[in-house]
């Protein structure tokens, strides 16, 4: 069974600072996909990164950037110089890697309110 | 390029009435998954596609839901005799294969229901 877990359900940080949303997840599978996704008060999920369980490199992405610990089963997610438009319910998601598989389990998201 | 589509947005409907979603996807993609969202949940796997082919299942998709992709292109979610517990945001979403690895998945806005 795939499990993912949120364990911030609501977070509040003040404009331009910097925020880190945690993301632990459980899994048989040694090969996996590792996601996530922002979904803005208007109700559509953007994908906002994809990782493959065999490569642990962090990555940035402007503001963002995403640390892989395969070593404690957590992807956690930081968002640097936070703006008001980062305000959200963000979700981490995992697949397996192998074929067939499609499904998505998220977690129960956080919810990140940037005050200005 | 435009995204996935879904139609309607919000339906009302009482309960023990039928009600039929449809869903759009980008153009190129052969795969297509329908979610269930809850308020203050995330996501839920219900079922997916592969062209015109249902190749999984949730067990959460009961009997008296129904999803179809006959040409392989937009797929309708069907439920019948509809029980306030249906409501819910239905989302849909769809994505590419190629030399055999799945993408990230694209999520349409949904289609949020209320059953009175």
């Amino acid at each position: 069974a795939q499990k993912v877990t949120q364990a911030q359900t609501e977070i509040s940080v003040v404009e331009k600072e910097d925020v880190t949303l945690d993301c632990v997840y459980e899994t048989r599978d040694t090969t996996y996909y590792l996601f996530w996704y922002k979904q803005p008060p208007s109700g559509e999920l953007v994908f906002l990164i994809r990782r493959n369980s065999f490569d642990e490199q962090n990555e940035i992405s402007g503001r963002y950037s995403w640390n892989f610990q395969k070593s404690t089963s957590s992807f956690n997610f930081t968002i640097t110089a936070s703006q008001v438009v980062d305000s959200a319910v963000y979700f981490c998601a995992l697949r397996p890697y192998n074929f067939g598989n499609e499904k998505l389990t998220f977690g129960t998201g956080t919810r990140l309110t940037i005050i200005p | 390029d435009t995204g996935v589509s879904q139609d309607p947005r919000h339906k009302i409907t009482k309960r023990g009435q039928n009600v039929t979603f449809r869903c759009d996807p980008i153009s190129e993609h052969n795969r297509l998954y329908w979610y269930r969202q809850t308020l203050g949940q995330g996501p839920e796997f219900l079922t997916y596609f592969q062209n015109e082919a249902q190749l999984e299942k949730s067990r959460l998709l009961s009997d008296r839901f129904s999803a179809e992709r006959p040409k392989g292109s937009f797929s309708t979610l069907e439920i019948q005799r509809t029980e306030q517990g249906d409501s819910a945001m239905y989302l849909c979403a769809s994505s590419s294969r190629r030399g055999g690895i799945s993408y990230e998945q694209y999520f349409g806005p949904g289609t949020r229901l209320t059953v009175t």
